[in-house]
């Protein structure tokens, strides 16, 4: 079954609505989720690791005021879109491992993301 | 800087027979290499591991080859059935970056009957 989970699997909003997509762990703690975006027929793009307890480290290029993680427990993470436009439309996924070294990410099922 | 490259977009195969799928990387500081399979909205499901200690790694119908020197990796599915058709991704992490992980672009994979 699935050992990460994500919501909500699909978002239409006007332009300016700021979008809030969770990300849970459901067997494990995990101290560092990631999140990647996807355009498509590209590769998953890492945007920011997310740490529990602390701040997220973002990626080259990707706006932290823009994309607003939170990493509240060791559960849960979220990434808030704040005032999303048009291009701001994309496919965010999620993803989270044991803290075992050498264990594969487990990805959540991605949010598709609509801004109109 | 793409750092895990799938040179080929796409790859049609017969049922039953083999699909190869290849990936090469450039940054040799990567040590732990993983397969993901993905459908249409819906995110990667993980498949098969490699770490850099093995030069091959087998789980049922898939087996990872890693040839270091080279930099580059398979992904070998024998036999092919039509439920493999979908995009597989390469991705590679370093000890030095741990759970963070490149992907390549991703091969389509079609089993025609």
């Amino acid at each position: 079954g699935a050992v990460v989970s994500q919501h909500p699997s699909w978002v239409i909003c006007k332009s300016g609505t700021s979008v809030k997509i969770e990300c849970r762990s459901l067997d494990f703690q995990a101290t560092t989720m990631f999140w990647y975006r996807q355009f498509p027929k590209q590769s998953l793009m890492l945007m920011a690791t997310s740490n529990e307890g602390s701040k997220a480290t973002y990626e080259q290029g990707v706006e932290k005021d823009k994309f607003l993680i939170n990493h509240a427990s060791l559960t849960l993470s979220t990434l808030t879109v704040t005032s999303a436009h048009p291009e701001d439309s994309s496919f965010y996924i999620c993803s989270a491992s044991r803290p075992v070294f050498n264990q594969p990410q487990h990805f959540g099922d991605g949010t598709r993301l609509s801004i109109l | 800087d793409q750092q895990v490259k799938q040179n080929s977009p796409s790859l049609s195969v017969q049922e039953g027979r083999i699909s190869i799928l290849n990936c090469d990387y450039t940054n040799s500081m990567f040590d732990y290499f993983l397969w993901y399979k993905k459908y249409p909205a819906e995110g990667p499901t993980f498949l098969i591991s490699i770490s850099s200690i093995k030069d091959k790694n087998e789980d049922g119908r898939f087996t990872v080859f890693l040839n270091k020197s080279a930099k580059h990796l398979s992904l070998h599915i024998v036999p092919s059935q039509p439920g493999d058709s979908a995009v597989y991704f390469c991705a590679a992490s370093g000890s030095d970056s741990w759970g963070k992980f490149q992907f390549g672009a991703g091969t389509q994979v079609v089993v025609t009957p």
